[in-house]
């Protein structure tokens, strides 16, 4: 039973290139959150989507950050034009249904450094 | 506006001895209370959830956790640390904000609990 699966790992990036970080959630789950993690801050939330639809972007910085859970495959959180600001450790989560009742799954993460 | 405070950055304590990790929250309406724990360069584990009925929740690893009402307070415990049980721990609060219908999960900045041999 597979949990929520992130790619890469880790990711460097130039200033100014593209970063994609990739989830696939679990199993049975339609709900997937984004969340970004600062060096000794706690978690930010960014992003929660369902399938072909993003429902709450109110963590999401306006401008060069992106987000997307197609009908097939996996959720992309997309970045572009990376600035040094941009690195942190980025969190996806997946739950079974939106009700209050149900735990967030996370994947490991995505360890993004802008150089 | 919904919040949660985790008031200790770090919390040490002998393995054998008891431990209490503390949170605090502000909500509006019913409060849903989590805790959740991370361990080195992973992703966070769910430990307990509080949604309603007994104020003391158990939840994995031997923890377990008081809801307390009056002090809005839901405060993370074990009776006798394990040096494993090193990590960083996160409370959070589910928002129910019903009229959006998203249920966003507000987590506290963590607390690192050391447990020393």
């Amino acid at each position: 039973n597979a949990g929520v699966m992130q790619n890469p790992r880790h990711l460097v990036r130039r200033r100014g290139q593209e970063a994609r970080l990739r989830c696939s959630p679990m199993k049975g789950h339609s709900h997937v959150y984004w969340y970004r993690q600062l060096p000794e801050e706690g978690l930010k939330f960014m992003v929660y989507l369902q399938k072909e639809n993003i429902i709450d972007e109110s963590g999401m910085p306006k401008e060069r950050f992106s987000a997307e859970f197609p009908k097939e495959g996996p959720s992309i959180l997309r970045i572009q034009q990376v600035v040094r600001g941009d690195s942190a450790a980025y969190f996806c989560a997946s739950s079974e249904d939106r009700g209050y009742n149900s735990p967030l799954h996370f994947g490991n993460g995505t360890r993004l450094t802008v150089t | 506006a919904q919040s949660v405070a985790q008031p200790e950055d770090q919390v040490n304590v002998a393995e054998g001895n008891p431990l209490t990790v503390k949170c605090t929250y502000s909500v509006s309406g019913n409060p849903y209370l989590f805790w959740y724990v991370q361990y080195p360069n992973r992703g966070l584990q769910f430990l307990l959830k509080y949604i309603t009925g007994d104020n003391l929740v158990k939840g994995s690893y031997g923890f377990e956790a008081e809801f307390n009402k009056s002090q809005t307070s839901f405060h993370l415990k074990k009776p006798s640390a394990l040096v494993s049980d090193s990590a960083l721990y996160f409370c959070a609060v589910r928002d129910p904000e019903t009229t959006s219908g998203t249920y966003k999960y507000i987590f506290g900045t963590g607390t690192r609990l050391k447990v020393l041999a």
